[in-house]
């Protein structure tokens, strides 16, 4: 079985400042790792992704992500946050395992807000 | 967005109809999906689709239905079994040895 984690419902940050939205998953072997963003009444948008190699990944807008595979985590963060920023995020993962169907488990989301 | 289109953006039911959600792509991709999003619980898989008059259940499919007689559809029916349909459904599509899926914009179900 596989799971994700997202500890914060909702994370405030002021424009400029640094941004990080927390994940961390459970998987049975080796993890597929994606950041989504949604818009208000939109679908989800892909940010970007870790399936192997390099443990910092670099995604759209700005944003990049850390595998770090003994905490299990797979943090979104961004150096400097814009107003722009502000929309529900979603990380999922997918067992490297997991069959063709290719699944993917979504956490629950954290909304975050970029204060001008 | 691009690429995935679902019809229509919202939708009403009176109890005890069936509805059914369109959703369509032109990706060329070989594999489709329905979600369920509520407030505060992430998306749930309703139903998928690898290959074309093939389907498989998700983690909550009772209550819905699905066919896939074209490459490029893949419609939701909820149907009156349904106890709790008012929800938001996305439908995503994914290429074949691609991780990552794609998806529309979304239909915003409300039961009357």
């Amino acid at each position: 079985a596989q799971s994700v984690a997202q500890p914060e419902d909702q994370v405030n940050v002021a424009e400029g400042n640094p941004l990080t939205v927390k994940c961390t998953y459970s998987v049975s072997g080796n993890p597929y790792l994606f950041w989504y963003v949604q818009y208000p009444n939109r679908g989800l948008q892909f940010l970007l992704k870790y399936i192997t190699g390099d443990n910092l990944v670099k995604g759209s807008y700005g944003f990049e992500a850390e595998f770090n595979k003994s905490q299990t985590s797979f943090h979104l963060k961004k150096p400097s946050a814009l107003v722009s920023d502000s929309a529900l995020y979603f990380c999922a993962v997918r067992d490297s395992s997991g069959g063709s169907a290719r699944q993917l488990t979504f956490g629950s989301g954290t909304q975050l807000t970029v204060l001008p | 967005d691009g690429g995935i289109t679902q019809s229509p953006k919202y939708l009403f039911r009176k109890e005890g109809q069936n509805v059914t959600l369109s959703c369509e792509q032109n990706l060329n991709h070989d594999a489709m999906y329905w979600y369920r999003q509520d407030p505060g619980q992430g998306l749930r898989l309703i139903y998928y689709s690898q290959i074309v008059n093939d389907f498989q259940k998700g983690d909550i499919a009772e209550g819905y239905s699905v066919s896939r007689e074209k490459k490029e559809s893949f419609p939701l029916t909820v149907t009156s079994a349904q106890k709790n349909p008012t929800a938001f459904y996305l439908c995503a599509s994914r290429r074949a040895m691609v991780n990552e899926q794609f998806f529309g914009p979304g239909t915003r179900l409300t039961v009357l």
